[in-house]
């Protein structure tokens, strides 16, 4: 079952507005790593948050996590018409288990 | 090319044909995944393998079956395809020394009749 949950499904924005996507999740975690998926291609991996680390930047994102709330959010700013995409956040246990992924949300941004 | 490339890239198929599809990677990352995407469900894991050999089941591998004799193919099998089958498979690679992102494969469309 998935772990973690993505909210809100779907984000519809102007350029040059801020995304924020959050995700819920419930068991502890190693780290939580955020994707993209572009129309009809396979994810890419956008950044890697670790459990002991609060925030990570790179380039236009921002990743918070809080693990006493079990929560992460992804801010993309200065949004463009070409971060058009679904973004999944995916939480790494413990182990050898897989990465577990939430349903995504799908965000337009408009020109 | 380097990276991680699957074939075929669509597929239509009748139900009860059996149907395999490949994932081949150029790094030889000791892990691959299979997942299917569905909407409303996301990615789901089907199976994995974390090398030559050795494989899992994952969220949900009934009707599914692979194999890996070589760290850099994982074919995935459905043995009596179903209509509920059809969707899009992805299949991902994974460093474990490094152990953080994984790599994902352009998918396969898969519909069966």
């Amino acid at each position: 079952s998935q772990q973690g949950e993505e909210d809100p499904q779907a984000l519809s924005i102007q350029e040059g507005e801020n995304a924020t996507m959050n995700c819920s999740y419930k068991t502890s975690i190693n780290n939580l790593q955020w994707y993209r998926q572009n129309s009809g291609r396979g994810l890419v991996h956008l950044i890697l948050i670790r459990s002991n680390e609060r925030e990570k930047h790179s380039g236009r994102l921002r990743v918070t996590l809080d693990t006493s709330k079990k929560s992460s959010s992804l801010l993309i700013t200065a949004s463009r018409a070409a971060d058009t995409a679904s973004y999944f956040c995916a939480t790494d246990n413990s182990g050898n288990t897989p990465l577990v992924f939430g349903k995504g949300t799908r965000l337009s941004v408009i020109a | 090319d380097a990276g991680i490339t699957q074939s075929p890239r669509y597929k239509i198929t009748e139900t009860g044909r059996q149907v395999t599809l490949m994932c081949h990677q150029t790094w030889s990352h000791s892990y691959m995944f299979w997942y299917r995407q569905d909407l409303g469900h996301g990615l789901r894991l089907i199976y994995y393998s974390a090398a030559a050999d050795i494989t899992d089941k994952g969220e949900v591998p009934d009707g599914y079956v692979v194999s890996r004799s070589k760290t850099e193919n994982f074919p995935l099998t459905l043995e009596s395809a179903t209509r509920s089958q059809t969707s899009v498979y992805f299949c991902a690679t994974l460093d474990v020394a490094r152990r953080e992102e994984q790599f994902f494969g352009p998918g396969t469309r898969l519909t069966v009749l």
